[in-house]
């Protein structure tokens, strides 16, 4: 089976730049996570989608960070405009009933900004 | 809310012996699930070994187990017969029972396993 799959793995960009991170699920998966990973922060949830649909979005840092899900096998994670300090890696991850399951990861994308 | 804390910053054990990372958790639910997660230099993140709060008996996953003792909200990971593969960060997470929950990951780990 396939495991989540986030592309692009690396992202390098000048700030000021538009990211936009993909991720999709594991088929069947029911929820999404967005993770952000930093020496500092550690792993931090940025926002989570059960059904498409946005549940937590409390941990997003700042109005320039936008997640979307427009179907169950697809979501986008954008960064308009981005900054250096959002330089890190970015962890999509998704399971099924999520009380009950695991939460499964993706390869990360490791983003830097210039 | 919920914290977590891994009092290690880094561990070092030899190949074929036996370390034991720590974790201790703070809440006030009583139900909950309790993760293991290994993230190799290669960035990805494996889930090692999950326990359920509810469940007296500790979770093993072949060389992999765990010591979770809930009335001191401590869960450890202990490693048999170390292999050079088991290099890696390993983070503990906590996740609530509830219907909007979230998964809450220590600081980490960071361990090496030398010839």
């Amino acid at each position: 089976d396939a495991g989540v799959i986030q592309s692009p793995r690396h992202e390098v960009t000048e700030m000021g730049q538009e990211v936009t991170l993909r991720c999709k699920p594991i088929s069947g998966h029911d929820y999404l996570f967005w993770y952000r990973q930093t020496m500092m922060r550690g792993l931090e949830l940025l926002i989570y989608f059960n059904n498409n649909v946005p549940i937590d979005d409390s941990g997003m840092p700042e109005d320039r960070f936008s997640a979307k899900m427009p179907n169950a096998s697809f979501s986008t994670l954008k960064i308009q405009p981005s900054e250096p300090r959002d330089s890190a890696v970015y962890f999509c991850a998704s399971s099924f009933r999520q009380t009950n399951q695991p939460q499964h990861f993706g390869d990360g994308t490791r983003l830097s900004i210039l | 809310a919920q914290t977590v804390t891994q009092s290690q910053p880094e561990m070092s054990v030899q190949e074929a012996e036996t370390v034991t990372l720590s974790c201790t958790y703070d809440t006030s639910e009583s139900n909950y699930y309790l993760f293991w997660y290994k993230q190799p230099p290669s960035r990805q993140m494996i889930l090692v070994i999950r326990q359920e709060a509810y469940k007296q008996q500790n979770a093993t996953e072949n060389r992999f187990s765990v010591n979770f003792q809930k009335a001191a909200k401590s869960f450890s990971l202990k490693i048999s017969d170390s292999q050079l593969g088991d290099t890696a960060m390993y983070f503990c997470a906590f996740m609530s029972a509830g219907t909007a929950s979230k998964l809450t990951f220590g600081t980490g780990t960071r361990l090496q396993v030398t010839l």
